[in-house]
Formats: C-alpha cells, sequence, structure tokens
C-alpha cells in the first residue's frame, strides 16, 4: 500500500522568505509523486509532478520539488514567498498501474505574512 | 488539456433527500474515475473508484447503499448521495486519470453538499 506523509499540518514564512514544505511516501513500487496546490473552497490545481526521468522537477508558479528515492522524499520548495501563495497544499502518491488512485497527505497549510 | 466538468459546485438539501452529482471528461474518455470526500480543513479521502459498465470499488468504511455510483458511459459518472444527512455534508471531488505523455490526474471542480 502507499503512502504519504507531509510533515508540519502548518508553515509560516514571510513575504520573501524561502517555502519548503516537507513530503515523506512510502510505496513498494515506483511511485509518481504529485504536489497541488488548493485555495478556499476551490478544486486541486496541480504544481508539477513527477513521474520518471529527471529528478529535479519544475512546476508553475515558481515551485520546483527533487525526488529522493534514498529519503523516500519530494519536499516542494519556492526561493521567494508571495503573499499569493498561501493556501493549501497536498502531496499525494500514485502508481504506474492502470486504474490507480491518488493517495493524498492530510495538507500542510501555507501561511505568508508581509 | 483534459477537462473533467463537475456539476453542481454547491448544493443545499433537506435531510432525507437524495443528491446527485455529475462528472463529465469533456475531452477525453475515462475509463476510471475516482471519488473523494474532503471535510473541512482535512485531505481528500478516497471514497471509491468507479470503472466505466461496471460496478464500483468502495474504500473500506463507505456505505456503498448510501453513495450510489454509476459509471455508465466512458465520459459520465454520477455520485448520488441517498437519504441525506446533516453529517453527509462535505466537498466531494472527482477525478480521472489521463495517460500517455500527459500523465497525471484532472480533477473536477468539486461539489460542495450541505445538508440542512
Amino acid at each position: 500500500a502507499q503512502s504519504v506523509t507531509q510533515l508540519g499540518s502548518h508553515v509560516s514564512v514571510s513575504e520573501g522568505a524561502l517555502v519548503l514544505l516537507r513530503c515523506n511516501y512510502s510505496s513498494s513500487v515506483p511511485p509518481y509523486l504529485f504536489w497541488y496546490v488548493q485555495y478556499p473552497n476551490q478544486g486541486l490545481q496541480l504544481l508539477l509532478k513527477y513521474t520518471t526521468g529527471a529528478t529535479l522537477v519544475k512546476g508553475i508558479n515558481g515551485f520546483e520539488a527533487e525526488f529522493k528515492k534514498s529519503e523516500t522524499s519530494f519536499h516542494l520548495t519556492k526561493p521567494s514567498a508571495h503573499m499569493s501563495d498561501a493556501a493549501e497544499y497536498f502531496c499525494a502518491v500514485s502508481d504506474q498501474q492502470a486504474g490507480t488512485a491518488l493517495i493524498f497527505g492530510k495538507g500542510t497549510t501555507l501561511s505568508v505574512s508581509s | 488539456g483534459a477537462v473533467v466538468s463537475q456539476h453542481p459546485s454547491w448544493v443545499i438539501c433537506k435531510s432525507g433527500t437524495s443528491v446527485k452529482i455529475e462528472c463529465r471528461s469533456l475531452d477525453f474518455q475515462a475509463t476510471t474515475m475516482f471519488w473523494y470526500r474532503q471535510f473541512p480543513k482535512q485531505s481528500l479521502m478516497l471514497m471509491a473508484t468507479s470503472n466505466e459498465g461496471s460496478k464500483a470499488t468502495y474504500e473500506q468504511g463507505v456505505e456503498k447503499d448510501k453513495f450510489l455510483i454509476n459509471h455508465a458511459s466512458l465520459t459520465l459518472s454520477t455520485l448520488t448521495v441517498t437519504s441525506a444527512h446533516p453529517e453527509d455534508s462535505s466537498f466531494y471531488i472527482c477525478s480521472a486519470r489521463t495517460g500517455g505523455r500527459g500523465y497525471g490526474y484532472t480533477f473536477g471542480s468539486g461539489t460542495r453538499l450541505t445538508v440542512v
């Protein structure tokens, strides 16, 4: 079975500071990993994903994540936070089999202060 | 890109009534659709997986007689909350897996259900 652990249910940063949201996964097969953002009362927006190939993945809005198999991690980073980055962030995992659902972590609320 | 249209975006219903939520894949065929439930300030919990033309597979703890899922065509999956109660109030989101080079998952915009 696959699972995702997001360390830190709430992260607070100042505008312009580094954003680091942590995600560790558990999977018995090579995983596909995703980061999504959700604004209040809205659906999910894909930030980035890792399937195969380059382990450093660049996404939208300046976010990036690095797949580290040895650490079973897929942490999300952004060099400089903007106020508009305040939202809920979810890490998710699936496998390569057709018909497999995404399994989500519990989420991390990012707050950005001026 | 692949788009899933989910309707309604919000619904208020009286306790004891049933509510149907639709998810349509607009520009691709969704062989498999996933249904999630999200309580306020919580994560998305997988409720069930629906496959076109066959019975849905429900996750442990999800009442299949309360949450009826139908996937009659490759472009439409529906979730019906039967005999709704206030504790069924939640945000329901559907998702379909997209393949090929654009591999990933596309999500509906969600349905906010409030049972009064």
